[in-house]
């Protein structure tokens, strides 16, 4: 079946540097793309999303790389710091009749190191 | 800034006994959905709800759960019957319209059946 997974459970960085999280998707028919961040005890917050007809998008200290060949998405955080660790989910959008219906991957877990 | 807030924050309940999640969405929005997530797993679908309608609902969402709009602010969730593997947690989720991606979360409630 179509599916959205990730291929890090756990990501430990360095405080300041550069963190990348990766992403795995198989329906090539998704339309849009979106990175959640989860910290303890919250619900997913929105991060950044994507369009499929992109390759890459920036935000303010993050960016999104969607490889369509390779079905995989990448979520680059810069300069990385202590309020960023949580877990994070990337999420296939479909767009039903209904509004929007997202499939979450199964989430990384960054942890910041001081 | 707007959030979507849930009430209670944990519910502990029996298993067999009937539950009911509530969750107020973002007042201007108009498509509502419930995401559940059991302890270390990924966000899973359960119903997208609009227009005072079950828009869409995952396998998960059986004949035990139902979705109401008792009025003008209120979202709920009911599960007549629970049980044991219904222990997760609850996200209500809204948006304003299908064009927009970014679905707002709530806090989620923990619901425990013991």
């Amino acid at each position: 079946g179509e599916s959205v997974g990730l291929h890090l459970p756990t990501l430990s960085v360095q405080e300041g540097d550069n963190s990348i999280i990766n992403c795995a998707y198989s329906n090539s028919a998704s339309d849009y793309f979106i990175w959640y961040k989860q910290e303890s005890g919250k619900g997913p917050q929105f991060i950044i999303d994507i369009r499929s007809n992109m390759d890459k998008r920036q935000g303010q200290r993050v960016t999104v790389l969607l490889n369509k060949t390779v079905k995989h998405l990448s979520l680059q955080i810069a300069a990385t710091q202590p309020g960023d660790s949580a877990v994070y989910f990337c999420a296939e959008n479909f767009l039903t009749g209904g509004g929007n219906k997202l499939t979450f991957g199964t989430g990384t877990q960054l942890k910041v190191e001081l | 800034e707007p959030e979507v807030t849930q009430t209670p924050s944990h519910q502990v309940t029996q298993m067999g006994q009937e539950v009911i999640l509530r969750c107020v969405p973002i007042s201007n929005h108009l498509y509502f959905y419930w995401y559940r997530q059991i302890l270390g797993q990924k966000v899973e679908f359960l119903v997208s709800f609009y227009n005072n309608e079950i828009s869409e609902k995952s396998e998960i969402f059986d004949d035990q759960f139902s979705v109401e709009r008792p009025d003008g602010s209120n979202f709920t969730l009911k599960i007549r019957s629970t049980k044991l593997e219904d222990s997760a947690m609850y996200f209500c989720a809204s948006i304003d319209s299908p064009s927009s991606y970014e679905q707002y979360f709530g806090p989620g409630t923990r619901l425990t059946v013991t």
